[in-house]
């Protein structure tokens, strides 16, 4: 399969836990990009990465999670000290770079993260 | 502040019926416009994109939309849906980076 794939697909923590999620994009993008996406809701934007660069982050992203792509190639996403409102659907995507880049993201099937 | 409206939240057709979804942004500049679905239990997919020339894009599985600028929407649109569109489906913009309605659920009774 060479689609956008996430691991772990469900993660379930004790609030005050750490968690990882690793996102492994398609192998010739260069923009990775990380989303929530909670019930009812649309994606929203976390932050993305253009190679290793983090070239934006939303307000959204509080000082307790924080996303490394050390490489430019897989990215994770880590969310330290869990609250109960960090449980939402945490969703990866990728695009290829311009001028390539047509502006379609390809995202990975998402990591779900429960917080007791 | 740039934003995307979805105007509603869970539609409800018969086969055969026809759908239009509505979308509305916020932003007097260039944008390019999306709009994704999501299969239960799959993930996210690109149904038809719109950047410039013919404002009538036609996407996959027979769905179309419309880009008005005067009206800043991009309405999605089906002649005839069926039981395997049942979906939500999303619109985004590029801002430049992709923000997201709220998303419309789709079910279409058989």
């Amino acid at each position: 399969d060479t689609g956008v794939s996430q691991d772990p697909r469900h993660k379930i923590t004790k609030r005050g836990q750490n968690v990882t999620f690793r996102c492994d994009p398609i192998s010739e993008h260069n923009r990775l990009y990380w989303y929530r996406q909670t019930l009812g809701q649309g994606p929203e934007f976390l932050t993305y990465f253009q190679n290793e660069a983090q070239l934006e982050k939303s307000r959204l992203l509080s000082d307790r999670f924080s996303a490394e792509r050390p490489k430019g190639s897989f990215s994770t996403l880590e969310i330290q000290r869990t609250e109960q409102g960090d449980s939402a659907m945490y969703l990866c995507a990728s695009s290829p770079f311009a001028p390539t880049n047509t502006g379609e993201l390809f995202f990975g099937e998402g990591s779900r993260l429960t917080v007791l | 502040a740039q934003s995307v409206s979805q105007h509603n939240h869970h539609v409800i057709l018969s086969e055969a019926a026809s759908l239009e979804l509505g979308c509305n942004y916020s932003y007097g500049g260039t944008v390019n416009l999306f709009w994704y679905v999501q299969y239960p239990g799959q993930h996210l997919q690109l149904l038809l994109k719109y950047f410039s020339g013919d404002p009538l894009v036609k996407g996959i599985k027979g769905f179309e939309a419309e880009f008005i600028k005067s009206k800043f929407s991009f309405n999605l649109r089906k002649p005839s849906v069926q039981w395997s569109d049942t979906a939500e489906y999303f619109c985004a913009v590029n801002f430049p980076d992709m923000r997201f309605g709220a998303g419309t659920r789709l079910t279409v009774k058989p």
